[in-house]
């Protein structure tokens, strides 16, 4: 069984195009994250959700919304592509509080790479 | 704040040692380990939250300074499965962000 999942693992589209990936989880975790790895490997934060509710929400353009039908899933909705979001993208849960404790470990999923052309 | 993470990369026979560094300029919280493989996800290997602490096995093993502010990863004899990119991540103060490092790229060849 898959702890966290995302789907699709591959995305090819063009520019201006909207695409959505989602991601579940079956760890019974209450905090979910979305993540950006780019070609340098860098891997920031952008957003995090506790029960639904959302938590961190990084510098990131308003084009990336996500949204959390429930505890277990968290899908990213990106309207009008552009070259520069081609990534690869990790979803992310772990167990804690709402709060944003330090001592959280996180859970990754396969992760969806992302290229825009 | 990013922690700083070094070497950037690193090449290593099989049963070599590697040691890499995480350093920030403040006292953090907590510090985590994580190790990705190529075209895989991160996974999580350990996490210390006190100054002076040490944890791990006997080949993969990290230590946290008494100030809180350089966290290090030990490989020992690596392995080729020990190849991949590591991650420190750190937390400054109880209810703040978790960051990632830039990583460190370990090739461990044959």
């Amino acid at each position: 069984d898959t702890a966290v999942s995302q789907t699709p693992k591959y995305l090819v589209t063009q520019m201006g195009n909207d695409k959505s990936i989602k991601c579940e989880q079956n760890l019974g975790h209450d905090t979910m994250y979305w993540y950006k790895q780019d070609s340098k490997k860098f891997l920031k934060i952008m957003f995090s959700y506790n029960n639904k509710e959302l938590i961190i929400n990084e510098t990131v353009p308003n084009r990336f919304s996500p949204k959390s039908p429930d505890k277990a899933h968290l899908n990213l909705h990106i309207n009008s592509l552009e070259l520069g979001d081609s990534a690869v993208y990790f979803c992310a849960s772990s167990q804690g509080g709402r709060r944003r404790s330090g001592a959280n470990v996180l859970t990754f999923g396969a992760g969806s790479r992302l290229t825009v052309l | 704040q990013q922690p700083v993470q070094s070497p950037q990369a690193v090449i290593l026979r099989e049963g070599e040692d590697a040691v890499i560094n995480c350093s920030s300029s403040k006292a953090l919280y907590s510090v985590h380990w994580y190790r990705q493989k190529h075209g895989e996800a991160p996974v999580f290997l350990m996490i210390l939250l006190k100054g002076g602490e040490q944890k791990g096995h006997e080949k993969i093993s990290a230590s946290f300074n008494e100030k809180k502010q350089q966290s290090s990863l030990y490989l020992t004899a690596s392995q080729l499965s020990y190849s991949g990119t590591y991650f420190c991540g750190t937390v400054i103060n109880y209810g703040q962000n978790f960051v990632f490092g830039p990583g460190t790229r370990l090739s461990v060849l044959p």
